[in-house]
Formats: structure tokens, C-alpha cells, sequence
């Protein structure tokens, strides 16, 4: 079974804090993907790293960054942690195949006070 | 970009019943994808239609896919309590390998 872990279930920190969202995969996928979602909007791109060091921007990359130093691990960094970034954040992986499947972990509530 | 948008936003059916939700997209895609979403949880993935397919099955779940209309829909038949879940349609366009998401259909299945 595929595996994608995130560091924390649920997080509390307050505005102008350095935040990192790990994530962890198992399946030697190519492909990462940082998303936000929030009600009546739908997940959002953030990032995404299609190899090692590479990375993307997705739609809203704006108050975040990322970093992938290994295959299996994606990190996300919000630099000074805004209320605005009070979200479920998602991570997932997939191979690199034009018909692949996304895997999700289980998400990340961050409450920004 | 959101590309799929989903059509109701919410639906509440008794168990037994089916469940049929809408997709619809605005450019040309590879493949349209359903995933489902348990209250605060990630998102699981249901069935791939590719875009020279019209329709799938996948146990209890039918997929079709109109490209002319830019248009999917997902059937859920016998709906059971187990089905209540945020359902979402992801689009992966031609040119690349990353998927656009709708806001979701909310699927609630009364016992």
C-alpha cells in the first residue's frame, strides 16, 4: 500500500512564526504537491516537485516555500506565518506517468493565531 | 487554475439510493479523475477515465465522460452510509502531469 505521511494531524502557531510541513512518501514516486484547501474553494496548488531540488510554483505560491533535498521527503515552509494561512494543508505524491494517480496523506489543520 | 467544477455542491440521499454528480471543465484534458474525501481526512482515489473513454465501472461507481461537452459524471448506485463523503473531480490537462480540483460535491447518505 502507498504511504504518504505528514508530520502533524494538527498545528497551532502564531503570526509571524517559520513554519515546516513534512511530508513523507514510500512509493519512490517522481512526483510531490503541496495543496491548501479551504471550504468552497476546492485544493488549490501550492508547489510541486517533480524531482529531487526541483520544484514549481503552483497557483498560489505567494507566503510559502519549499524544499526537497530527498526523493521521499517535501517540505513546506511558510517564512512568517499570516492568519490568512489558516488552512488544511495536503500533501501527495505520483509517478511521473501522464495517467497517474495522486496519493494523498491524511492532512495538516494550521491554525494561525 | 480550478478547472472541474462539481454540480450540486451538496446532496442528501437515503441509503439505497443513488447519488449522481456532475463535472464540468473548461479545457482539453489527458484524463479525469474522482477522488473521495472523508471528513478531515485526505483524498482517496476512485477511478481514471482517460479522454478517448466514454464510460467506467468500478464496483458500485459509474464514470462517464462527455469531452464534446466538457462534462463528467459519477454514479454511485445502492448508496450506503460508508459513501458519506466531499466527492471531487480532478482534471489532468494535455500538456502536463498536474491535476486541477473542483470545490467538491457533499454527498450525505441517510440510514
Amino acid at each position: 500500500d502507498v504511504k504518504v505521511t505528514q508530520s502533524s494531524r494538527y498545528l497551532v502557531k502564531r503570526t509571524g512564526e517559520k513554519v515546516f510541513l513534512e511530508c513523507v512518501q514510500d512509493m519512490d514516486h517522481e512526483n510531490m504537491f503541496w495543496y491548501r484547501q479551504d471550504p468552497g474553494l476546492g485544493l488549490r496548488l501550492i508547489y510541486f516537485s517533480y524531482d529531487v531540488k526541483m520544484k514549481e510554483k503552483g497557483d498560489i505560491p505567494e507566503g510559502y516555500s519549499v524544499s526537497r533535498e530527498k526523493k521521499e521527503r517535501f517540505s513546506l515552509i511558510l517564512e512568517s506565518a499570516s492568519t490568512n494561512q489558516t488552512s488544511m494543508y495536503l500533501c501527495a505524491s505520483s509517478f511521473s506517468g501522464s495517467d497517474e494517480t495522486q496519493y494523498f496523506g491524511p492532512g495538516t489543520r494550521l491554525l494561525v493565531l | 487554475s480550478q478547472q472541474g467544477e462539481e454540480d450540486p455542491q451538496a446532496l442528501s440521499i437515503q441509503e439505497g439510493e443513488n447519488a449522481t454528480m456532475n463535472c464540468s471543465y473548461k479545457t482539453s484534458i489527458n484524463n479525469l479523475q474522482w477522488y473521495r474525501q472523508n471528513s478531515g481526512r485526505g483524498l482517496v482515489h476512485l477511478i481514471l477515465i482517460r479522454s478517448n473513454e466514454r464510460e467506467k465501472h468500478s464496483g458500485r461507481l459509474r464514470v462517464t465522460l462527455d469531452t464534446s461537452k466538457k462534462s463528467s459524471s459519477l454514479l454511485i448506485t445502492a448508496s450506503r452510509a460508508a459513501d458519506t463523503a466531499s466527492y471531487f473531480c480532478a482534471t489532468g490537462p494535455s500538456n502536463d502531469y498536474k491535476l486541477s480540483f473542483g470545490a467538491g460535491t457533499t454527498v450525505t447518505v441517510r440510514a
